[in-house]
């Protein structure tokens, strides 16, 4: 069974600081992808990298998929309390649209103002 | 709005009721995914349907089911509810090139 863990599960930080959150398997996935989740609402697909040591970046985040497309991290910069919500990351195991995705528990980020 | 709709958005009822779940996908798409959320164990993947079809099947219960219309739209059954059923619930369709997918809003099921 591939099992996608996050860390840290739980994040409550300053506005301006910087922080990682990390998503590692020991499962190679033909894609991962993050998504945001607010309270009430569905997740939301922030970005998706498929090759690995890809590096996309979205505004104050930065998302790197690891070389072995095992592992992924997501790196927010001067966090702003609108960076609130659940993180959660995803693994593809293949393109195959049968195939289903993956998740992680999630990490669940505060930013005080 | 994600173009995939879930109706109701709250639903509360007694343990041993039976509720149906409505999901509509986005316009065009054929694949509907049920996930099921509760906070010790995520996002769970339930079901799978392609234009009518059951494609895959994850840990869904016994009590549970869905179904896929002609028109696409989808249903979840979920008969002799226990107070554990109690999650959010939510259907998405898969994004072009497989490459994750789009949610709709979901559906809080609270039994009491």
């Amino acid at each position: 069974t591939q099992l996608l863990e996050q860390s840290p599960q739980f994040l409550s930080i300053q506005e301006g600081e910087n922080l990682t959150v990390y998503c590692n398997s020991s499962s190679v996935f033909s894609s991962l992808q993050w998504y945001r989740q607010e309270p009430g609402e569905g997740p939301v697909l922030l970005v998706t990298v498929v090759t690995g040591g890809e590096v996309k970046k979205l505004k104050r985040l930065t998302f790197q998929f690891g070389d072995a497309r095992k592992d992924s991290s997501l790196h927010i910069t001067a966090a702003q309390p609108g960076d609130t919500g659940l993180y959660l990351c995803a693994g593809a195991p293949s393109k195959n649209r049968d195939d289903k995705i993956i998740f992680g528990k999630g990490t669940r980020l505060h930013i005080l103002p | 709005d994600s173009g995939v709709t879930q109706t109701p958005k709250h639903l509360i009822t007694a343990t041993g009721q039976r509720v149906t779940l409505r999901c509509s996908p986005r316009s065009g798409d054929l694949s509907v995914y049920w996930y099921q959320q509760s906070l010790d164990q995520g996002l769970q993947f339930l079901i799978h349907y392609y234009n009518g079809e059951e494609r895959a099947k994850g840990n869904i219960l016994e009590r549970f089911s869905a179904q896929q219309f002609p028109d696409l739209h989808s249903e979840l059954n979920l008969s002799s509810l226990e107070l554990g059923d109690s999650a959010l619930y939510f259907c998405a369709s898969r994004n072009r090139g497989g490459y994750g997918y789009t949610f709709g809003s979901g559906t809080r099921l609270t039994v009491v």
